[in-house]
């Protein structure tokens, strides 16, 4: 119950066009997703993150998509560029799993020019 | 602001051997993760402390794995005996305290172990 899935494993987009990585949970009692960006020798960082009582968050090119029936969340990176290549992770947390992250396994994005 | 701070940041041993990973949280932050990362298991959260106190080790694999947090701004990771299985890049992360930013977690570069 503590599982998340993500998808796609990896993902190949031209400039300029839209990545979409998607996300699912079982635990409902998650409240927080947050999704990190991974470069190539680097600890993973914050990139966007999103609480339940909303279905959409944006931050410049990134956008969070909700769907709490579905237990569903995806981030879309519009206008991908190439320094958008890196390994996205998504995650989910709540009080009640005692704020700990549990990621999903990973999408190598590669943005080609 | 230097972020979370991790030595070594590579580190190469041998079989048998006991390793030691530090952490240096960023400072004012009161909790403290250890992660694990492999492909085969992705990020692996071993240990985690709150107020230098560990609260969940779940996640550490075996007895050969310990954790130490002797005050705020130092923790470390041992690993003795070293086993080739074990090596991954580890990760410290850093949480601060406050409610708005209770689950903003900043990872320090890692450190490569590779056990020979």
């Amino acid at each position: 119950q503590q599982q998340v899935k993500q998808s796609p494993q990896s993902l190949i987009v031209q400039k300029g066009g839209i990545s979409i990585i998607n996300c699912a949970y079982e635990n409902t009692a998650f409240d927080y997703f947050p999704w990190y960006q991974q470069f190539p020798g680097k600890g993973p960082a914050l990139l966007i993150a999103i609480r339940p009582d909303v279905s959409e968050k944006k931050e410049g090119r990134f956008t969070i998509s909700f769907n709490k029936s579905a237990k569903q969340f995806s981030l879309h990176i519009m206008d991908s560029q190439p320094g958008d290549s890196a390994t996205y992770f998504c995650a989910a947390t709540g009080w009640t799993s005692g704020s700990r992250l549990t990621f999903g396994e990973g999408t190598q994005l590669t943005v080609n020019p | 602001d230097a972020g979370v701070i991790q030595s070594p940041r590579h580190e190469v041993t041998e079989m048998g051997q006991e390793v030691t990973l530090r952490c240096k949280p960023i400072s004012g932050h009161n909790s403290l993760f250890w992660y694990r990362q492999t492909m085969m298991r992705g990020l692996e959260l071993l240990i985690y402390f709150n107020n230098n106190v560990p609260i969940d080790d779940s996640g550490m694999p075996e007895d050969r794995f310990s954790a130490k947090m002797p005050n705020a701004s130092f923790s470390t990771l041992k690993i003795q005996p070293s086993e080739p299985r074990d090596s991954a890049v580890y990760f410290c992360a850093s949480r601060p305290g406050t409610a708005s930013s209770y689950n903003e977690q900043f990872f320090g570069p890692g450190t490569r172990l590779t056990v020979l």
